[in-house]
């Protein structure tokens, strides 16, 4: 069966640090790939999306970035981070273009 | 842009009452999947309609398709506390492997 690992699943940072989020995916070849960001009580922010290795959509204009080096691996990253970023990252897979998401158990990203 | 509204944003019920969450697309869609977040957790895949005016039940809960295929609504009958969560639905963006999602309804239950 397909499972999805996103770590880890708190993190406090200082403002101007960086941030390196990692999520995979097993049992599965060739998924969609998306990372989320949610505010506290809001909905979902699609911020990247990936069809395959080293493809890599950007819905957000913004200080973070992704990137897919394997097939099952998909990681957010930023080189500074702002207070504005804190919030809960949520990693995801779909198998096909109209199929379910799949979440990792998300990350709480509190910026201070 | 496609838009999907949901409403409402929250729904305060009592243990037994019922509760319902609507969803609006501005386009037709594909497919309506519907998910829910427990609080402070992930979202998880409930379910997907991909008929026009299909109804599906799971339990309690009760899913419609609408006819024009751009609204959809889940229905919880004698809400229980285990049923306390956001409930989402998301359709498929036109052409592309993005889910566009609504805002959400908070299920609470008052004490």
């Amino acid at each position: 069966s397909q499972t999805i690992h996103q770590w880890p699943a708190t993190l406090v940072q200082p403002v101007g640090s960086p941030l390196s989020l990692e999520c995979t995916v097993e049992g599965t070849s060739n998924p969609n790939l998306y990372w989320y960001r949610q505010a506290a009580g809001r909905g979902l922010q699609l911020l990247f999306y990936s069809v395959g290795i080293g493809q890599i959509s950007s819905e957000v204009p913004q200080n973070l970035s992704a990137s897919r080096p394997q097939d099952r691996q998909f990681i957010l990253s930023s080189k500074k981070l702002l207070l504005s970023d804190s919030g809960f990252y949520l990693c995801a897979w779909t198998e096909g273009m109209n199929t379910e998401a799949f979440f990792g158990q998300g990350t709480r990203l509190t910026v201070v | 842009g496609q838009q999907v509204m949901q409403i409402p944003q929250y729904q305060h019920v009592q243990e037994g009452e019922d509760f319902t969450t609507y969803c609006n697309s501005s386009t037709t869609l594909s497919n309506i999947q519907w998910y829910k977040q427990r609080p402070g957790g992930h979202p998880v895949f409930l379910i997907q309609l991909v008929k026009s005016g299909e109804v599906k039940k799971q339990k309690r809960l009760t899913f419609q398709f609408g006819e024009a295929k751009k609204n959809s609504s889940l229905h919880i009958t004698a809400t229980q506390t285990t049923d306390v969560g956001t409930y989402f639905c998301a359709g498929p963006r036109d052409s592309n492997y993005q889910l566009i999602w609504g805002a959400g309804t908070k299920l609470i239950i008052k004490p």
